[in-house]
């Protein structure tokens, strides 16, 4: 499994957009990019999923260089509610079972208004 | 789509006594589900991988007699803490994969707050 590592804080103020960058240099060619956002006392929930370039939902976008060894999440206009803590994973998801995940520490992300 | 509801979401128990969380996919089948715990300020460390119709999986250093899983249909998977102790209070959390076009996406419980006193 790819070793993933973030910064361990961050601080934003309510409005700005937000970029969590997630280094991953043993990624492997097939591997996914996803992330969790984790509110105090309750289970992570899914925010986005990615294998190359960019991708965008309803919540975030997911940058991806070409060379996939980082990746970043950008969250637009974040508000104190995005306050939490923001986990990236990497991993194999094609292998036609599962693959376990480890979560590394996070992000916390700190809105301030 | 995709929810997993797990219960009870908080449980005190006394020293000695069992404590079984239920986890449960609603809208999906899930053949597998996962079990982590997670201790204050720390990440969520996996306990095991409960797969439905067979024997759980479980990560090094978790005790499989300690801690029994029991995955008897897709939509549900049950944690049991056994004779639970107080080393044992944690924030346990389950969660379920999703698999097909969404590849390995893993959707999780609210958790389950366990104090033993």
């Amino acid at each position: 499994l790819a070793k993933t590592t973030q910064p361990i804080s961050m601080d934003s103020y309510e409005g700005q957009e937000v970029n969590i960058t997630c280094s991953h240099n043993n990624i492997a060619t097939n591997d996914y990019i996803t992330w969790y956002q984790q509110f105090p006392s309750q289970g992570p929930r899914f925010i986005i999923q990615g294998y190359k370039t960019k991708v965008t939902n309803e919540v975030a976008s997911l940058f991806i260089p070409a060379d996939k060894k980082s990746s970043t999440l950008s969250l637009p206009r974040v508000s104190l509610s995005d306050t939490a803590v923001y986990y990236c994973l990497v991993g194999d998801f094609f292998d036609g079972g599962y693959q376990k995940v480890t979560f590394g520490i996070g992000t916390k992300l700190q809105v301030i208004p | 789509g995709a929810v997993v509801s797990q219960h009870p979401s908080r449980v005190i128990c006394k020293s000695g006594t069992s404590v079984k969380i239920e986890c449960r996919s609603l809208d999906f089948q899930a053949t597998t589900m996962f079990w982590y715990r997670q201790f204050p300020k720390q990440s969520l460390m996996l306990m095991a991988t409960s797969n439905e119709g067979s024997k759980a999986t479980y990560e090094q250093g978790v005790e499989k007699d300690k801690f029994l899983i029991n995955h008897a249909s897709l939509t549900l998977s049950t944690l049991t803490v056994t004779s639970a102790h107080p080393e044992d209070s944690s924030f346990y959390i389950c969660s379920a994969r999703l698999g097909g076009g969404a590849k390995n996406i893993q959707y999780f419980g609210a958790g389950t707050r366990l104090s033993v006193l």
